[in-house]
């Protein structure tokens, strides 16, 4: 079975600074998807970015981008610039490439301190 | 993006008492639907699978004649809890995606349900 592993359950980080949010996950796949979701207090999820594990680029977002090592099975989220909004939850997120199995992290509570 | 549209928001319900929730995929046919239960603080739990016209995949542990699940069409999915009990009460999450673009999936808002 596939799972996500978040090792950081908070993290904080200061306004206009850099914060990289950890996930490992483990498959037996070689075609998958990857990806960050927010859920801020609404509890709306909303997509950050996504990885297509095929594709060795790293995803990049605006002032959200990805480190994927796909031998280490390591998917880590980069925020720059780091503004108050991005204060939330984020999941890691796996997919697998028949898309019926899409499995989360626990999760990285982020708060941006002014 | 897509949008997927999940009613009620909230629903506070009697103990013994079934409530149903929707999930309509609203500008897409979603091939594949998910249900998920968060508790306070935690992660997303997948609770079910469902493709179109067949039966859901239900995770390990998840009772499918508590919950059940009817993905009758392509835009819509339904989650019933029958029986409900207090233990019942959550945030329940639809998700919807379409064949394989990029491989997104797309939330509703949830669904807060109180078993009182």
């Amino acid at each position: 079975a596939q799972t996500v592993t978040q090792s950081q359950p908070e993290m904080s980080v200061q306004e206009a600074e850099t914060v990289t949010l950890s996930c490992t996950y483990d498959t037996s796949e070689s075609d998958y998807y990857l990806f960050w979701y927010k859920q801020p207090p609404s509890r709306q999820m909303i997509l950050v970015i996504r990885q297509e594990a095929y594709k060795q680029q790293n995803a990049t977002e605006n002032r959200f981008s990805v480190n994927f090592q796909k031998a280490a099975k390591s998917f880590s989220l980069k925020i720059s610039d780091s503004q108050l909004g991005d204060a939330a939850m984020y999941f890691c997120a796996y997919i697998n490439n028949a898309g019926n199995m899409l499995t989360f992290g626990g999760g990285t509570r982020l708060m941006v301190k002014p | 993006g897509a949008v997927v549209s999940q009613h009620p928001s909230r629903v506070i319900c009697k103990s013994g008492t079934s409530v149903k929730i929707e999930c309509r995929s609203l500008d897409f046919q979603a091939t594949t639907m998910f249900w998920y239960r968060q508790f306070p603080k935690q992660s997303l739990m997948l609770m079910a699978t469902s493709n179109e016209g067949s039966k859901a995949t239900y995770e390990q542990g998840v009772e499918k004649d508590k919950f059940l699940i009817n993905h009758a069409s392509l835009t819509l999915s339904t989650l019933t809890v029958t029986s409900a009990h207090p233990e019942d009460s959550s945030f329940y999450i639809c998700s919807a995606r379409y064949g394989f673009h990029l491989g997104e999936a797309f939330f509703g808002q949830g669904t807060r349900l109180t078993v009182v």
